[in-house]
């Protein structure tokens, strides 16, 4: 089975621009959730989502983040304008829905962003 | 409010020996689980191994352990037979409302 896919591995881009990433999690998986990773800050959630809807969203660090969800295979995170402090991996992960038991989270590769 | 410490920033250990991972932890809920996840230096997060807060035993998977000492509330990761391929970050994390709480980690060396 393919695990969370995400794409791009790698972006560059310049300050002020606009940079999409994208995310398809594990098929079945309700949970879906959106990291960020750096030295300083370690990792921290950003957005998750249950059954595309998202609940919390109190990690996105200002309203330069978007997270959506249209659907069960899909998501997408968006910095619009770019600024270099965001430059970090972003990892996406999706989590099954168990009742109880563990609910470990199943994490892509990441993108690795760096704006100029 | 919900934390994990993890105190050790890098640790070595010689191949084929055991290593603990420390990892603490707060919380007032009664009903938690606590991951442990290794991230080598490819960049990908691997899960490891889970404990519930009301499972009696000690998780294990294969040569991961966790030694859960709810009282003091530790969690802490034990390699046994250390590879050279076990050289990564180690990260302990509690969940909290479907969240995962990270701790910043612990960077394990094998030397071989």
């Amino acid at each position: 089975d393919a695990g969370v896919i995400q794409s791009p591995r790698h972006e560059v881009t310049e300050m002020g621009q606009e940079v999409t990433l994208r995310c398809k999690p594990i098929s079945g998986h309700d949970y879906l959730f959106w990291y960020r990773q750096t030295m300083m800050r370690g990792l921290e959630l950003l957005i998750y989502f249950n059954n595309n809807v998202p609940i919390d969203d109190s990690g996105m660090p200002e309203d330069r983040f978007s997270a959506k969800m249209p659907n069960a295979s899909f998501s997408t995170l968006k910095i619009q304008p770019s600024e270099p402090r965001d430059s970090a991996v972003y990892f996406c992960a999706s989590s099954p829905r168990r009742t109880s038991g563990a609910n470990e989270q199943f994490f892509g590769p990441g993108t690795r962003l760096t704006v100029l | 409010a919900q934390k994990i410490t993890q105190t050790q920033p890098g640790m070595f250990v010689q191949e084929k020996e055991a290593v603990t991972l420390d990892c603490t932890y707060d919380t007032s809920d009664q009903s938690y689980g606590l991951f442990w996840y290794k991230q080598p230096s490819s960049g990908e997060m691997i899960f490891l191994i889970y404990q519930g807060s009301y499972d009696e035993q000690n998780a294990t998977e294969g040569r991961y352990s966790l030694n859960f000492q709810k009282a003091r509330k530790s969690a802490n990761l034990v390699i046994s037979a250390s590879q050279l391929g076990d050289s990564a970050m180690y990260f302990c994390a509690m969940s909290y409302n479907r969240k995962l709480i990270w701790g910043l980690g612990t960077s394990l060396a094998v030397n071989p």
